[in-house]
């Protein structure tokens, strides 16, 4: 149980397009979602909170109006990075929770990892 | 600041020796603890959680955690390797229902 996908694993784009990920809770409904940013052998960055029907809550310094969060349902939530740039090539990773309480565990999904050309 | 150290970048072992891998924790009351391994380019698996109760918390695959509240500590433990534990390993605390806050990770080397 506690599956979390993401789509695309992988996406190669140009300088100034938008790219949409996907994550899905396929076994469980996900009232918290999160993303997390992920550089070349380091931790984890949390870029973002979000509640389903909800506005999304940006961590310090993630510019909300170029990585667009949406949780649409208690399943679904998309990540789209709009005008891309090479600096934002990284591993995206989400994760979610079916509660909001600090106890509930986050189960995160496989990544993707996007290349800015 | 709070923070997490996972003080040992790397950690070899021999297969069928045990191991441990370290957490250090310094945060503001009595936070939720999480242990995660990661394989190469993939997301985070959940191994265990200390939220209260014993000190010892049983996980996935074999693995354990020891809380201890005096050393702020929350070390991943195994009895007995094995070469397909070989993993990135994340320790990460999360104070009350505030961000998780997370380590730099420990690569775990177990050699045949």
């Amino acid at each position: 149980g506690a599956v979390v996908s993401q789509h695309p694993s992988r996406v190669i784009c140009k300088s100034g397009t938008s790219v949409k990920i996907e994550c899905r809770s396929l076994d469980f409904q996900a009232t918290t979602m999160f993303w997390y940013r992920q550089f070349p052998k380091q931790s984890l960055m949390l870029m973002a909170t979000s509640n389903e029907g909800s506005k999304a809550t940006y961590e310090q310094g993630v510019e909300k109006d170029k990585f667009l969060i949406n949780h649409a349902s208690l399943t679904l939530s998309t990540l789209t990075v709009t005008s891309a740039h090479p600096e934002d090539s990284s591993f995206y990773i989400c994760s979610a929770s079916w509660g909001k309480e600090g106890a509930d565990t986050q189960y995160f999904g496989p990544g993707t990892r996007l290349t800015v050309l | 600041a709070q923070s997490v150290a996972q003080p040992e970048d790397q950690v070899n072992v021999a297969e069928g020796n045990p191991l441990t891998v370290k957490c250090t924790y310094s945060v503001s009351g009595n936070p939720y603890l999480f242990w995660y391994v990661q394989y190469p380019n993939r997301g985070l698996q959940f191994l265990l959680k200390y939220i209260t109760g014993d000190n010892l918390v049983k996980g996935s695959y074999g693995f354990e955690a020891e809380f201890n509240k005096s050393q702020t500590s929350f070390h991943l433990k195994k009895p007995s390797a094995l070469v397909s534990d070989s993993a990135l390993y994340f320790c990460a605390v999360r104070p009350g229902t505030d961000k998780l806050i997370f380590g730099t990770g420990t690569r775990l080397q177990v050699f045949p």
